[in-house]
């Protein structure tokens, strides 16, 4: 069954470092997503990508973040600065239509901790 | 914004028993989804609502829209230890690709 799969599993850097979040969406699909999990808490949205841009974003989504899908395959998450509060489970996710008629596949996500 | 709450936070329930979450939101609700997070994983896709009143079944799993579309439901009949983990509920408007999850419910099963 194709997978959404993420890399790393886990990473833990400094405050101020930069991170890359890589994602490989499963490969028909046409719509990406950036979600993140604070841990114990809900799941929330931080970017959707379609047609080699950003469709959407929220608030969390500040000048720190970008989003990237640099060849056919891998889609990438980029937080410049890491803060403390970027802690967090972020996961991958992809959907072959719009959300409105179709699930979401997420991928196992990408543990971070900044210390 | 829209908040999307569910209750209970947790349960824990004796296998066998039965199990509700409820999802009540702030706004209409355009479509529902429900989805699985078991603990240490990722959330896994269940099911989609999009009708007023629809009800729908998984197996054990019955899922309701309500009238109002402003809530949602999911039951689970006689639980088994494999239906540990979160379930969430989640809402997309019509024009927006965002997904608001609730804030889930962590059901805790007994043997």
């Amino acid at each position: 069954e194709p997978e959404v799969t993420q890399t790393p599993s886990h990473q833990v850097t400094q405050m101020g470092q930069e991170v890359i979040l890589r994602c490989v969406p499963i490969s028909n699909h046409l719509y990406f997503y950036w979600y993140r999990q604070i841990l114990g808490q809900k799941v929330e949205f931080l970017v959707s990508f379609y047609n080699n841009e950003i469709s959407e974003k929220s608030e969390i989504f500040d000048d720190q973040f970008s989003v990237e899908r640099p060849d056919g395959s891998n889609f990438t998450l980029k937080i410049r600065s890491t803060k403390l509060e970027d802690s967090a489970m972020y996961f991958c996710a992809s959907s072959e239509d719009r959300v409105y008629t179709g699930e979401l596949f997420f991928g196992e996500g990408s543990r971070l901790t900044v210390l | 914004g829209q908040q999307v709450m569910q209750i209970p936070q947790y349960q824990h329930v004796q296998e066998g028993e039965d199990f509700t979450t409820y999802c009540n939101s702030s706004t209409t609700l355009s479509n529902i989804q429900w989805y699985k997070q078991r603990p240490g994983g990722h959330p896994v896709f269940l099911i989609q609502l999009v009708k007023s009143g629809e009800v729908k079944k998984q197996k054990r799993l019955t899922f309701q829209f309500g009238e109002a579309k402003k809530n949602s439901s999911l039951h689970i009949t006689a639980t088994q230890t494999t239906d540990v983990g979160t379930y969430f509920c989640a809402d997309r408007s019509y024009n927006t690709d965002k997904l608001i999850f609730g804030t889930g419910t962590r059901l805790q099963v007994f043997p």
